[in-house]
């Protein structure tokens, strides 16, 4: 099946900070998504991503679609203690499921 | 917008019992919804696929007789687990999408521990 490796798997940072994670696939995607975990929680919808190429923000987010269609990256700028939490990465084809990353746990230090 | 509501948040049961859980699109009308199962300290593990009216379609390996799933309408899904083990003890984790059906949205989850 398809597969996707997303690095890294933690990061601890200091508060204000930028951060960067990426995700790949040997399988190329229509689309991929960028979701955010709090312990206890649900996975919350960051950002979609459409077209290969397409680089979007949110806030201080910013994901882009690979020219490939194969990868994709997130990066965070200027973090805060807010910002911790696991980020996952998904793909999705046409088929309407998505496959997700092991994810990327990411720890702020204030 | 887009809000998913899961009840219960968490549930306790014995061993050989049934539980049910309720995932609820708030705002919109969900053609799929997405069952999945997380671990501790894992990624997300689909179980099933549901398109309202039809069938669930479940992913190798999952017990369809073991994890029913019922997709009654545009906004309502439940996942019945039946005889319960402690080894079903999971975060059970719902999804739902409409138009758009590769943006999912996620309900908060059901922490299930079977004793």
């Amino acid at each position: 099946g398809q597969q996707l490796n997303q690095s890294p798997q933690s990061m601890f940072i200091q508060e204000g900070e930028d951060v960067s994670m990426n995700c790949t696939s040997s399988s190329i995607f229509n689309t991929w998504l960028w979701y955010k975990q709090e312990p206890g929680e649900g996975p919350v919808l960051l950002i979609a991503l459409y077209k290969a190429g397409e680089l979007t923000s949110n806030g201080r987010l910013t994901a882009q679609f690979g020219i490939t269609r194969k990868d994709s990256f997130l990066n965070i700028s200027a973090s805060i203690p807010s910002d911790v939490g696991i980020y996952f990465c998904a793909g999705n084809t046409n088929a309407g499921k998505s496959t997700f990353g092991d994810g990327t746990t990411l720890t702020v230090k204030p | 917008g887009a809000v998913v509501s899961q009840h219960p948040s968490w549930v306790i049961c014995k061993s050989g019992t049934s539980v049910k859980i309720e995932c609820r699109s708030l705002d919109f009308q969900a053609t799929t919804m997405f069952w999945y199962r997380q671990f501790p300290k894992q990624s997300l593990m689909l179980m099933a696929t549901s398109n309202e009216g039809s069938k669930a379609t479940y992913e190798q390996g999952v017990e369809k007789d073991k994890f029913l799933i019922n997709h009654a309408s545009l906004t309502l899904s439940t996942l019945t687990v039946t005889s319960a083990h402690p080894e079903d003890s999971s975060f059970y984790i719902c999804s739902a999408s409409s138009v758009r059906y590769y943006e999912q949205y996620f309900g908060p989850g059901t922490r299930l521990t079977v004793t």
